[in-house]
């Protein structure tokens, strides 16, 4: 069972905004930044958005993260079907004195 | 640019080690904090450890530790992962990761490809 919660699935149609939440506690997401990752079937997962907000470089400003109390979120604007992918919030937590991973969110483009 | 290469896929028998490796190139491991996460078939991430960059040790999930280790080759600029005792469950794709960031904002920039470890009698 995943530290942090995530919902199983989110779907949208094209161009649409999807939005995708990542609840923790006070150890995790409410002390410490949050980070996202992108992952395709078979592959690695690939940094989406660190420090709770900021991109890497490379990745689309549809992509924005933010994070408020103990939860975090990421939504992703103008949705494209090369969007279709699982999402994984991540943070780092204090009383475990290790990183924790949210459960994951398929997104699928209806 | 950082770029890791994993070793291959291995089976094993429960209770047996396996050993993954991940090689560096494009920087030196002085200069970067590797980690490992894991990924069972149609499961979620799962972070067991890595070089604590503020702490100056490898620190390891509390799930893992006692049966893994983590170690690093400066001289190949390799790290090694050791997981000991292996289940059913330790089926999983291991992934190496490098660390960005500073004290706890800190996240997984570069990634390898992954490496299936298959644990079945």
């Amino acid at each position: 069972q995943s530290v942090l919660t995530q919902p199983p699935s989110a779907s949208a149609t094209p161009g649409r905004r999807v939005t995708i939440s990542c609840s923790g506690s006070g150890s995790n997401i409410g002390s410490n930044p949050v980070h996202w990752y992108q992952q395709f079937p078979g592959t690695a997962p690939k940094l989406l958005i660190f420090s709770s907000h900021r991109r890497p470089s490379g990745v689309p400003d549809r992509f924005s993260g933010s994070r408020s109390g103990t939860s975090a979120s990421l939504a992703i604007s103008g949705l494209q079907s090369e969007d279709e992918a699982d999402y994984y919030c991540a943070a780092w937590d204090d009383s475990l004195h290790g990183h924790v991973f949210g459960s994951g969110t398929k997104v699928t483009v209806l | 640019q950082v770029h890791l290469v994993q070793s291959g896929a291995e089976v094993k028998k429960p209770g047996a080690s396996v050993k993954v490796s991940c090689k560096v190139s494009g920087f030196t491991l002085n200069e970067l904090s590797m980690h490992w996460v894991r990924q069972a078939p149609g499961k979620g991430l799962e972070w067991m450890g890595g070089f604590d960059s503020e702490e100056g040790k490898i620190i390891y999930a509390q799930k893992f530790k006692g049966r893994v280790t983590m170690t690093e080759d400066i001289s190949t600029d390799t790290v090694y992962m050791d997981l000991r005792s292996l289940r059913s469950d330790d089926t999983a794709v291991y992934y190496c990761a490098t660390q960005m960031g500073i004290t706890t904002d800190w996240y997984f920039d570069v990634w390898g490809r992954g490496t299936l470890v298959t644990v079945s009698s």
